[in-house]
């Protein structure tokens, strides 16, 4: 089975433009969960989708946002990049809520 | 709310050296998952294990053990006769299904482990 794929894997952009990337689960798997990883705050959960379904979200503010398609693919928008957006943003995918997740790897946004 | 606690930020062994990493967790749900993950340079998470809080049975996969004690709210991780391969940053992490976050992990600070030869 293929893993969870992250696209792009690298990333550069300047303060106020906007960003998507985008999530490819694990094949069968309904929920995606998203994370951000800075040297500063670590790792941090920023939301979860399920069945297309926003379950749970973290203490982002509202310049995040994340959608999921029917096919479980997920993509997270990020509204006018502040230079705190620099990070390293990880998809993980279960195939129900609570198992175990499994990590793509990661995409590395740079804000400039 | 939920808080890991991993206190080592960095351990530095000789290859063949025993290690022990230390996780603390808070929480006030009774029905709660543990989790450990290994980050290498790669950046990619890699999934080690889950532990139920039910389960307190300590478990062995190969060079790797887990001790999951309620009594301190620890889960600690050993690696026996470590490797060089074994140099990566290790994150313990917490998600309590019976808040209706299941799939939300708490992730404590992360542990950088060097092994050198």
């Amino acid at each position: 089975k293929a893993g969870v794929t992250q696209t792009p894997r690298y990333l550069i952009k300047t303060r106020g433009q906007q960003v998507t990337l985008s999530c490819s689960p694990i094949s069968g798997h309904r929920s995606v969960s998203w994370y951000q990883q800075t040297p500063g705050q670590g790792l941090q959960f920023l939301f979860e989708y399920f069945s297309e379904t926003q379950r749970n979200k973290g203490n982002f503010p509202g310049r995040f946002s994340g959608r999921q398609f029917s096919n479980s693919r997920s993509e997270m928008n990020v509204s006018t990049l502040e230079l705190g957006d620099s990070a390293l943003y990880l998809c993980a995918s279960s195939p129900l809520a609570g198992g175990e997740q499994f990590f793509g790897p990661g995409t590395r946004l740079t804000v400039l | 709310a939920q808080k890991v606690t991993q206190a080592q930020t960095e351990i530095s062994v000789v290859e063949k050296e025993d290690v022990t990493l230390d996780c603390v967790y808070e929480t006030r749900d009774t029905t709660y998952y543990l989790f450990w993950y290994k980050q290498p340079p790669s950046g990619e998470l890699v999934f080690l294990i889950r532990r139920n809080s039910f389960d307190e049975q300590n478990e062995i996969s190969g060079r790797y053990s887990w001790n999951f004690q309620k009594s301190t709210s620890s889960f600690n991780f050993t690696i026996t006769a470590s490797q060089v391969v074994d140099s990566a940053v290790y994150f313990c992490a917490l998600s309590e299904p019976g808040t209706g976050t299941a799939s939300k992990l708490t992730f404590g600070t992360g542990t950088r482990l060097q092994v050198t030869l």
